[in-house]
């Protein structure tokens, strides 16, 4: 099945601007999606099919995939970012299955 | 405004049933694409079920033969059935809605907690 690699961590000083990758074989033929969950709460869609933003989520926030890796950016870091985000695809090579990466903790220095 | 509630969860021995309930409102869940997504104590979101507006139904490998996913159109409501269960089955189980079939999930449950020991 499809794998997809996140690194466990990120940290990003307030201002700054974070880029969590998420790696997969091929991936920029695929349709990427991030989400953002903070302690206690459910996922929250940030960014659907690479790089649109759902209604409410702050420009900061975009996204980008070519090649073997897709990445969630976010510009001008605040505080309130600090969270973890999971990049997701849908396999349908070899299944119907949706795919999450193993999540990326993002501090705020 | 759409709404998703799970219930329940619980405490449930090895080897045990237990069916989830994923009650919907806003929206209609027999014309959507509807998945159940879990979360292991401390650890990152696995998918688990999907059942399409055509009925079809597809589950990860580590719960096919041992899940079984449905809805009741009188009741507006998503199922989990789960069987045979098994420690590494403990985790929060959300339901999430897939609004465009393209394979994100926009709407998301608050989830419920099923703890798998003896």
């Amino acid at each position: 099945s499809y794998v997809l690699t996140q690194s466990p961590s990120v940290s990003v000083a307030p201002g700054k601007t974070a880029r969590i990758p998420c790696g997969g074989n091929n991936i920029g033929s695929k349709g990427v999606h991030w989400y953002q969950q903070k302690p206690g709460q459910a996922p929250v869609l940030v960014i659907y099919n690479d790089s649109d933003r759902p209604s409410g989520i702050p420009e900061r926030f975009s996204g980008s995939n070519s090649g073997n890796t897709a990445t969630l950016t976010i510009s001008r870091v605040e505080a309130g970012d600090e969270a973890d985000y999971y990049c997701q695809v849908w396999d349908t090579d070899t299944d119907h299955q949706g795919v999450f990466g193993g999540g990326t903790k993002l501090t705020v220095l | 405004e759409v709404q998703l509630v799970e219930s329940g969860g619980g405490l449930i021995q090895p080897g045990g049933s237990l069916r989830l309930s994923c009650a919907a409102s806003g929206f209609t869940v027999s014309s959507n694409y509807m998945n159940w997504v879990r979360q292991a104590p401390g650890k990152g979101l696995e998918w688990v079920s999907v059942i399409y507006n055509s009925g079809n139904t597809y589950y990860a490998d580590s719960v096919k033969g041992r899940v079984t996913v449905s809805r009741d159109k009188s009741k507006n409501t998503l199922y989990l059935q789960m069987n045979s269960l098994r420690a590494e089955d403990t985790a929060v189980y959300y339901c999430a809605r897939d609004t465009t079939a393209a394979g994100f999930f926009d709407n998301w449950g608050q989830g419920t907690l099923v703890t798998v020991s003896s």
